[in-house]
């Protein structure tokens, strides 16, 4: 019954170290996203891309980028991991099922880290 | 103002309450709402998607919408220890299937048996 996955569950990594967070779905579906959820402040959106190799950020994009090579696979990179960025990640894919029924899915998460 | 308000908690009820989750939003443009179940050290999973105002009934679960308050609801009848999680109420434009989602902060429900 997988549907999203997410590389790691845990992830310790050192401030100026490069991450890459994976993630893959076996839905072919169309959206993925990445979000991080902190205390108090809830899920907020990174980045989403729509299609193979596009990509649009959202709320806070900065110090992240993104890459979707295939469809069901895509990456979040920090380029230099801070502190600030330490995190849960969960990265998640939505499209449309059978009769056209609205799907989303989540991934595990991954806790990130960064000392 | 945040976009979308939820209370917290921690709300702990016995087994078997009624349980009522409330949410408000202030863009009146949302069209889509959704609700979430969050487990400890788990992603959010799909519980419930309504599209404008009215009722939606899933078994046990009913979500409420009252756009002319802005105002969101989730029932849980019979309620479970296994319903213990943080729940998130999302909206939506929706006007394409990928458009963004903004969350709530979450309330955190504890059903004591």
């Amino acid at each position: 019954d997988v549907k999203v996955t997410q590389s790691s569950r845990y992830l310790v990594k050192r401030t100026g170290e490069k991450v890459f967070l994976e993630c893959v779905q076996d839905m072919d579906h169309e959206n993925m996203f990445w979000y991080r959820q902190d205390p108090g402040l809830g899920l907020r959106l990174i980045y989403f891309s729509y299609d193979v190799k596009m990509k649009e950020k959202g709320d806070i994009p900065e110090g992240y980028s993104v890459s979707r090579e295939k469809k069901e696979r895509f990456s979040l990179i920090l380029e230099s991991a801070s502190t600030n960025q330490t995190s849960m990640y969960l990265c998640a894919s939505t499209g449309f099922g059978a009769q056209e029924s609205y799907e989303q899915y989540f991934g595990p998460g991954t806790r990130l880290t960064v000392t | 103002q945040k976009e979308v308000e939820q209370d917290p908690g921690p709300l702990s009820v016995p087994e078997g309450a009624i349980v009522s989750l409330n949410c408000t939003y202030s863009n009146s443009a949302f069209q889509y709402f959704m609700w979430y179940r969050q487990y400890s050290r788990k992603g959010p999973e799909l519980l419930m998607y309504t599209y404008s105002s009215g009722n939606k009934e899933d078994g046990r679960f009913t979500a409420q919408v009252d756009k002319s308050s802005k105002y969101i609801s989730l029932f849980i009848r019979d309620s479970q220890p296994s319903d213990s999680a943080t729940y998130l109420c999302a909206n939506s434009l929706g006007e394409t299937s990928y458009d963004k989602v903004i969350f709530g902060p979450g309330t955190s429900l504890s059903v004591i048996p």
